[in-house]
């Protein structure tokens, strides 16, 4: 158990409806990153924050997506509008800023768009 | 752009055979590299990693070593179990230990057979 959790853990939902994903990670993690996983391949970076202050974000994010982390804690991501081709599992990760460059996942929440 | 190229799967092996996964990047600077692994049902853990070149990583039985000459990190391990049974990922991050993203490859699934 790596201490990230990740909620909701499945989200089925129809084309075009808004979703929100939560992470939360441990308190010594400053930096958080979220992923994208679909079926067959390796986790996609999408984004990451190093305390509140979002760093970086992938082409692969499109305007539908936002990414939030208030209070440099937890993390939420936003899919507006989804698409079909949204499905995915989706992947938090926390990780420091000093020392080791190891990333802690959480369990990840999957999305299915009708 | 970095990337991460793993041998194709599934890999199916008996009880005690010897496993090797291989594993080729191509990245500027100087990456970290990773395998995280996928058990049934969990989210991905650490495996091992080495952050320079000729470090060994080990853990849990399974080994590789970072080769800058052949920029390759192959895992293996002279002993397999059922419990290995598991999709294996290779990754690499950027920013020479800043913690900064993982690319993945697109994983290999092994299986164990008793």
């Amino acid at each position: 158990d790596t201490g990230v959790s990740q909620n909701p853990r499945h989200k089925i939902t129809k084309r075009g409806q808004n979703v929100t994903f939560r992470c939360d990670p441990i308190s010594e993690h400053n930096r958080l990153y979220w992923y994208r996983q679909t079926l067959g391949q390796g986790p996609e970076f999408l984004t990451y924050f190093q305390n509140e202050a979002q760093l970086e974000k992938s082409r692969l994010l499109s305007d539908r997506f936002s990414a939030e982390r208030p209070k440099g804690s937890f993390s939420t991501l936003e899919i507006q509008r989804t698409e079909q081709g949204d499905s995915a599992m989706y992947l938090c990760a926390g990780g420091t800023s000093s020392g080791t460059d190891t990333q802690y996942f959480g369990p990840g929440t999957r999305l299915t768009v009708l | 752009g970095n990337s991460v190229t793993q041998m194709e799967g599934p890999v199916t092996l008996s009880e005690e055979a010897f496993l090797t996964i291989n594993c080729t990047y191509t990245a500027t600077g100087y990456p970290s590299l990773f395998w995280y692994v996928q058990y049934p049902g969990e989210g991905l853990q650490l495996l091992l990693k080495a952050t320079k070149a000729d470090d060994k990583g080990s853990n849990k039985g399974f080994e590789a070593t970072y080769r800058k000459e052949t920029t390759s990190f192959h895992l293996e391990k002279g002993s397999v179990q059922v419990s290995d049974s598991a999709v294996y990922f290779c990754a690499l991050s950027d920013g020479g230990g800043a913690n900064s993203k993982l690319t993945f490859g697109k994983g290999i699934t092994l299986s164990v057979r008793p």
